[in-house]
This record gives C-alpha cells, structure tokens and sequence, in this order.
C-alpha cells in the first residue's frame, strides 16, 4: 500500500524553526516528485513546493511566501522527505501535507495532479 | 502567482448536479490543460477527482466530471449524494514547474 506519514509538527515561537519528516513506503520513492502543501485553518490549500527526483535533476521550486525561509530535502536511503521551516510566522499555521503526483502507462503527472496525500501534520506559530 | 477564484459555497439537492466554477488568468488556467479537482471532508486529506481538466482517476464516479472555457475551469457534481457534501478545491499548474491552487467552495447538500 502506498503510504506517506508526515511528523514534527507542533507548537512554535515567531522566528522559531521547526523540521517536519515524511516517511514514504510501498513504492519507489526515489523516483518520486515529492510535494508538500498547506492548510491554513478554514482556508485553502496553498502549494508550498516540490523536489524533483535526482535522477530528473533534483530541483526544488518554492512557493513566494515560503522562499529563502523554507528547505526542502529528502534522503532516498531512508524514504523520506524533509521540510525544514525557519523564521516561522503567525502565517504560516497551518496542516502540512506531504504529497505527491502519479504515472499513468503515457505520461506523468508531478507537478499537475497530486494522487497521493499524507494524513497531515499541524504547525502553529504563535507566541 | 495569486490563488485561483472559486465560490465560497455552492448547494444542491439529492439528485440535482451542481457546477463550481474555478477562474485563472491567461498564464494558468487558460494557459495549460492541466487543471485538477480535490475533494475534502471535514478532517481528512484531500482526494484527487479530476485531472487534466476532465479525467477521472480509476474508482472515482463518473457523477464527476470536469471542463474548462478559456479561463474558467469547471467541476460538475451530477446525481447529488449525501456523501459529496464536501470541500472541493482546484489547481492549476501555472508554468514554472508551479502549481497554484483555488480558495475552496464548499457543497451543502440539502
């Protein structure tokens, strides 16, 4: 069964840090572009960004509000992914989601479709 | 990018369809066919239900069914359940290995 377990969130200060993981298991995760999305409180879901699979370059896109604050990264020997949040604020309460897209037999869709979600994990930034 | 536009609610009865509208600019929505729709419960992670403006991924009912018109993409709900009471949410992948999303409508079912 394909799965993502998302950890790490929690309670945090305004300009504290906080790192949450995403533990992937029944596929092969290396061949995956990884996502992770958000959810303010009663809100939307706002795209946070992505990290491509080495082997299709490794690149990492940011959403604006989340750049030179956020890092993503992953390990492919432990199947997970990472997301590494700095000078967090109030703004940036929300679920986590890890996430990602799938392979259809003619094309994939990473960046458009995203098939497969975590249970999500809660962040709130306030002091 | 900004998010997409999408009404706050939309309602209908068992057995009526509804339609939620999703609008973009020229460089998302109008620009790419790669608009997709989520569905959401209360508490739960979101469900892809339409891909590429209008597939359906295998073991959703073909009671959803997705469209777009320049830069409006569309989501409609035939047959109304009970069980389709729900948040809906749309993307759009927005150039720049970027995807952006809609603010959410939630649907009543009466």
């Amino acid at each position: 069964e394909v799965q993502l377990v998302e950890s790490g969130g929690g309670l945090v200060k305004p300009g504290g840090s906080l790192r949450l993981s995403c533990a992937a298991s029944g596929f092969t995760f290396s061949n995956a572009w990884m996502t992770w999305v958000r959810q303010a409180p009663g809100k939307g879901l706002e795209w946070v960004g992505r990290f491509k699979s080495k082997t299709d370059g490794g690149t990492i896109e940011y959403a604006a509000p989340v750049k030179d604050r956020f890092i993503i990264s992953r390990d492919d020997s432990k199947n997970t992914l990472y997301l590494q949040m700095n000078s967090l604020k109030s703004e940036d309460t929300a679920v986590y989601y890890c996430t990602m897209g799938f392979c259809t037999s003619t094309s994939c869709h990473w960046d458009d479709a995203l098939d497969v979600w975590g249970q999500g994990t809660m962040v709130t930034v306030s002091s | 990018q900004s998010a997409l536009t999408q009404p706050p609610s939309a309602s209908g009865s068992p057995g009526q369809s509804v339609t939620i509208s999703c609008t973009g600019t020229s460089s998302d929505v109008g620009a790419y066919n790669y608009v997709s729709w989520y569905q959401q419960h209360p508490g739960k992670a979101p469900k892809l239900m339409i891909y590429e403006v209008s597939k359906r991924p295998s073991g959703v009912p073909d009671r959803f069914s997705g469209s777009k018109s320049g830069n409006t993409a569309s989501l409609t709900v035939s047959g109304l359940q009970a069980e389709d009471e729900a948040d809906y949410h749309c993307s759009s992948y927005a150039g720049s290995n970027i995807m952006i999303f809609g603010g959410g409508t939630k649907l009543t079912v009466l």
